[in-house]
C-alpha cells in the first residue's frame, strides 16, 4: 500500500518564527512532489512543486530526500496568513493519481 | 478565467434521499476526480475519469455513482446518502500528459449534510 505520512499538528507557532514540516512516502518509484495549502472549509490549493534540486519561492522552501524518502517545507518569517492544513501530495512515476497525505496544521498566533 | 465550478456550495439532504453534486472545468482537462474528505482526514479519491473511461476505486461504495456526459461536466450521485456520507465532496481536473510537474486544479468544494 502507497503511504503518505504526515505529523498533524497543530504546530502552534508565533509571528516571525521558522517552522518545517516533514513528509514522508513509502513508495521509492515516487516521482512528482508537492505541497499544498488547505484552508479551513476551503479547497486544496497548490503552493509549490518539490523539485530534486529543492525550491524556493519567498518565505517558503521545499527540500527533496529520496534516499530517506522524505520532502520537507519551511517557512520563514511566519505570517498570521500563513494559518492553514498544509497537504503533502506525492505522485508516482507515470501515474496520474496522486496520493495525499493527511495534512499538518499549523497555527500562527500574535 | 480558466477554471472549476462545483454546484451547490452547500446541499442538505435528507437520511435515504438522492442528491447529484455537478462539476463542470473550462480547462478542458481530460482527467476529472471526485474526492470525499471528512474534517482532518486526507482527501478520499471515491473515482476518476480519463476521458470517458470510468475508473472505480476498490473501496468506494455502491451508493455513489458518477457520470461524464462530456469534458466538461461530471456529477456525482448518492444514491441513498447516510449520516456518514457527509462530508465535503471535492472535483478536480489534471491534463494527465505525464510531465511530472503537472498538478491538479481544485474545484471549491460541495458540503453535504444529511439529516
Amino acid at each position: 500500500r502507497k503511504e503518505v505520512e504526515q505529523d498533524p499538528g497543530p504546530f502552534n507557532v508565533p509571528e516571525g518564527a521558522t517552522v518545517a514540516f516533514n513528509c514522508t512516502y513509502s513508495n521509492s518509484a515516487s516521482q512528482s512532489f508537492f505541497w499544498y495549502r488547505q484552508d479551513c472549509r476551503k479547497e486544496p490549493k497548490l503552493l509549490m512543486s518539490v523539485y530534486s534540486s529543492g525550491n524556493e519561492d519567498g518565505r517558503f522552501t521545499a527540500q527533496l530526500n529520496r534516499a530517506s524518502q522524505y520532502i520537507s517545507l519551511l517557512i520563514r518569517d511566519s505570517k498570521l496568513s500563513d494559518s492553514a492544513t498544509y497537504l503533502c501530495v506525492v505522485n508516482d512515476g507515470g501515474s496520474y493519481i496522486p496520493t495525499f497525505g493527511r495534512g499538518t496544521s499549523l497555527i500562527v498566533h500574535p | 478565467d480558466a477554471m472549476v465550478i462545483q454546484n451547490p456550495r452547500y446541499q442538505v439532504t435528507q437520511f435515504g434521499k438522492p442528491v447529484t453534486l455537478s462539476c463542470s472545468q473550462t480547462l478542458n482537462h481530460n482527467v476529472m476526480y471526485w474526492y470525499q474528505q471528512k474534517s482532518s482526514q486526507a482527501p478520499k479519491l471515491l473515482f476518476h475519469y480519463y476521458d470517458k473511461d470510468f475508473n472505480n476505486e476498490a473501496d468506494t461504495p455502491d451508493n455513489f455513482q458518477s457520470r461524464r456526459p462530456n469534458t466538461s461536466f461530471c456529477f456525482l450521485d448518492i444514491r441513498s446518502p447516510g449520516l456518514g456520507d457527509a462530508a465535503m465532496y471535492l472535483c478536480a481536473t489534471s491534463t494527465a500528459t505525464g510531465d511530472r510537474r503537472e498538478t491538479q486544479y481544485f474545484g471549491p468544494g460541495t458540503r453535504l449534510l444529511v439529516l
